[in-house]
């Protein structure tokens, strides 16, 4: 079975300060992960994702997130963050529950992050 | 704004009612997703259509059901509802059913179901 894990339920950082989001997954078959983000009051928006390309992935807003089998990470970063950056962050793993069956997305808990002004 | 729409934005009903949240797919998607998200469960998937017919299933309740129509929209029907399914139900929409690793999901906004 597939999980993911969110290291961090909330992260505080100042403006202008880099973001790290930490994620863990776990899967059995190829997963396909992906990072969304939730403003209050609005639905999830693909921030970037990753499929077996490049391990370093960049998405919108200079978010990018770097995927690290040997220790099935999928943490997001961003050099300098910028007050519409706070929201809440969701980790996302795309995998086959058993050989042969569809692909599910598996969602973090969220990493609620603050940018402090 | 992600193409997918959701009606209502809103719902407020009584334990033991029915009711149907409705979605609208991005032009040209085939799949829909319905999500549930709860302050103690979080984001859990409920169920995939695709084309019209059941393509998944995740941690939906028996009191629970959905259907794509033949113009692709979609709706959930929750039944005999208890205070515990208010939750934020998000449906998702997609091109391709599973097969692309990389198939993005585009969220609607939501509707908030809230059992008094």
């Amino acid at each position: 079975a597939q999980s993911v894990t969110q290291l961090d339920s909330h992260v505080s950082v100042s403006e202008g300060t880099p973001v790290l989001l930490r994620c863990n997954y776990s899967s059995s078959y190829s997963p396909s992960l992906f990072w969304y983000v939730q403003h209050p009051n609005k639905g999830l928006q693909l921030l970037l994702k990753y499929t077996s390309a490049a391990t370093l992935v960049k998405g919108i807003n200079g978010f990018e997130a770097e995927f690290k089998k040997s220790e099935t990470s999928f943490h997001l970063t961003k050099p300098s963050a910028h007050m519409s950056d706070a929201a809440e962050y969701f980790c996302v793993v795309s995998d086959r529950v058993s050989s042969g069956s569809a692909r599910q997305l598996t969602f973090g808990s969220g990493t609620q992050l603050t940018v402090l002004p | 704004d992600s193409g997918v729409t959701q009606t209502p934005k809103h719902l407020i009903t009584a334990t033991g009612q029915r009711v149907t949240l409705r979605c609208s797919p991005r032009s040209g998607d085939l799949s829909v997703y319905w999500y549930q998200q709860s302050l103690d469960q979080g984001l859990q998937f409920l169920i995939q259509y695709y084309n019209g017919e059941e393509r998944a299933k995740g941690n939906i309740l028996e009191r629970f059901s959905a259907q794509q129509f033949p113009d692709l929209h979609s709706e959930l029907n929750l039944s005999s509802l208890e205070l515990g399914d208010s939750a934020l139900y998000f449906c998702a929409s997609s091109v391709s059913p599973d097969s692309n690793r990389g198939n993005e999901q585009f969220f609607g906004p939501g509707t908030r179901l809230t059992v008094l």
